[in-house]
């Protein structure tokens, strides 16, 4: 089935660093949203963008609505244990075919 | 508010039977999903309702494979017969419009 390129598919970093991840697609998009899926739990929702260039934060988080509709990355600022998971972008094409697509996840792992 | 619920958490079969999930949505939400998630992945939609119409099930596998959301509020999904590589995390969603999609705990299937 159809998903989207995101990377980078794990990071290892320190905490208090920043962190970076996007999502890119050949399919244009109305809707990206940003998730964060926890080991044996369902996604929780981060942040969802409706336009594009669209600018969103949520505390430490900031993501973007790429311009040309195909992309979208998310930021997370000065990182915390409590960051890490498995986050996934997913790409929405609106309408009343309005598939939800998933990347196949971002890994992030924060040393303390 | 209350989230998606779904059941059971967890379910251990043996090849070639069946088996069940339920999902019931946040009320109110007119769309539901099922999806798929094989470990280290995203989720992969499997079928999508907007009240208790198909809008998309062009990846279900029909053959062994159903869902349906007879009063358009709870769905159930049914795989019979169970094969090894079926074993996955079961996701239930749903949004109010096709728009952000809120995710049950899921339920972690393992066919032997």
């Amino acid at each position: 089935g159809q998903q989207l390129n995101q990377s980078p598919q794990s990071m290892f970093i320190q905490e208090g660093e920043d962190v970076s991840m996007n999502c890119t697609s050949s399919s244009i998009f109305n809707t990206w949203l940003w998730y964060k899926q926890d080991p044996g739990e369902g996604p929780v929702l981060l942040i969802a963008l409706y336009k594009a260039g669209e600018l969103t934060s949520n505390g430490r988080l900031t993501a973007q609505f790429g311009i040309t509709r195909k992309d979208s990355f998310l930021n997370i600022s000065a990182s915390i244990p409590s960051d890490v998971g498995i986050y996934f972008c997913a790409g929405q094409y609106g309408g009343s075919q309005g598939n939800l697509i998933f990347g196949k996840g971002t890994k992030l792992s924060v040393k303390p | 508010e209350a989230g998606v619920a779904q059941s059971p958490r967890y379910k251990i079969i043996e090849k070639r039977q069946s088996v069940a999930f339920w999902c019931n949505p946040i009320s109110g939400h007119a769309t539901l999903y099922w999806y798929q998630q094989i470990l280290g992945q995203g989720p992969k939609l499997l079928i999508q309702f907007q009240n208790n119409g198909v809008v998309d099930d062009s990846q279900l596998p029909k053959d062994r494979f159903s869902a349906e959301r007879l009063k358009g509020v709870d769905s159930t999904l049914k795989i019979q017969p169970a094969k090894l590589e079926d074993s996955a995390v079961y996701l239930c969603a749903s949004s109010f419009s096709n728009t952000e999609a809120f995710f049950g705990q899921g339920t972690r299937l393992t066919v032997v």
